[in-house]
């Protein structure tokens, strides 16, 4: 199975100011196909997961241009360029180029 | 718009079976994949299970395979999740989500609201 590890796992942010959350696989995400099949999740306090990004770099639909994603191969990165409070939550690096899909343990975001 | 209503959890006894349901609307159901997600309470997410959008494959995480039975109804638009003999660490809200395309494939780009099954004598 891919192992996925995230670091910090908590994060406290100044709103406003840039925020990074990193995120290592155990083995290359890199599809012959050229994508890296990396996803972010962010799950908001009382709500369920959603998709930020997608094949490491694609927001998915609705997603603000504040957050970005980043990375190839085992290492990865997803940023948000000015923390906003409604970006509060748990963030999640995900891979899906094999089952079992596996999470990375969650970055708590929190406003400083 | 897509949505995803899953039912079926609750209190249980361990070594009892349950089965949830997850009933899709807002898109056609018989052309995606489809997967449950776990979450412990006050733990991070786990992948349970996905199965193809005619159900012909499926797949498990090692931990409930056995034990746990992923199908789908496409004539009425529901995916099930059958867990036989539950164990503690089942406790967890499961959600389903859906796939990308007929193959289960990510990113998961639907969620339910998750449903709550705790075992406990």
């Amino acid at each position: 199975d891919i192992v996925m590890t995230q670091y910090p796992l908590s994060l406290p942010v100044n709103p406003g100011e840039p925020a990074s959350i990193s995120c290592r696989s155990s083995q290359s995400l890199l599809h012959s196909n050229g994508y890296n099949y990396l996803d972010w999740y962010v799950q908001k306090p009382g709500q369920s997961p959603q998709l930020l990004i997608n094949k490491n770099s694609n927001r998915a639909c609705g997603v603000p241009d504040r957050f970005s994603g980043s990375g190839s191969g085992t290492d990865f990165t997803l940023k948000i360029s000015r923390v906003e409070a409604e970006d509060v939550g748990v963030y999640y690096c995900v891979q899906v180029l094999q089952t079992p899909i596996t999470f990375g343990q969650g970055t708590r975001l929190e406003i400083k | 718009q897509v949505q995803l209503v899953e039912s079926g959890g609750g209190a249980v006894p361990p070594g009892r079976p349950l089965r949830l349901s997850c009933a899709s609307s807002g898109f056609t159901f018989s052309n995606y994949g489809m997967h449950w997600v776990r979450q412990a309470p006050g733990k991070g997410l786990e992948w349970v299970a996905c199965i193809w959008a005619d159900g012909t494959n499926k797949y498990y995480i090692d931990s409930v395979k056995g034990r746990f039975t992923i199908s789908r109804d496409n004539s009425k638009n529901t995916l099930y999740l059958q867990i036989n003999s539950l164990f503690a660490e089942d406790t967890a809200i499961y959600y389903c989500a859906r796939g990308t395309g007929p193959y289960a494939s990510g990113p998961l780009g639907d969620w339910g609201q998750g449903t709550l099954v705790t075992v406990s004598s």
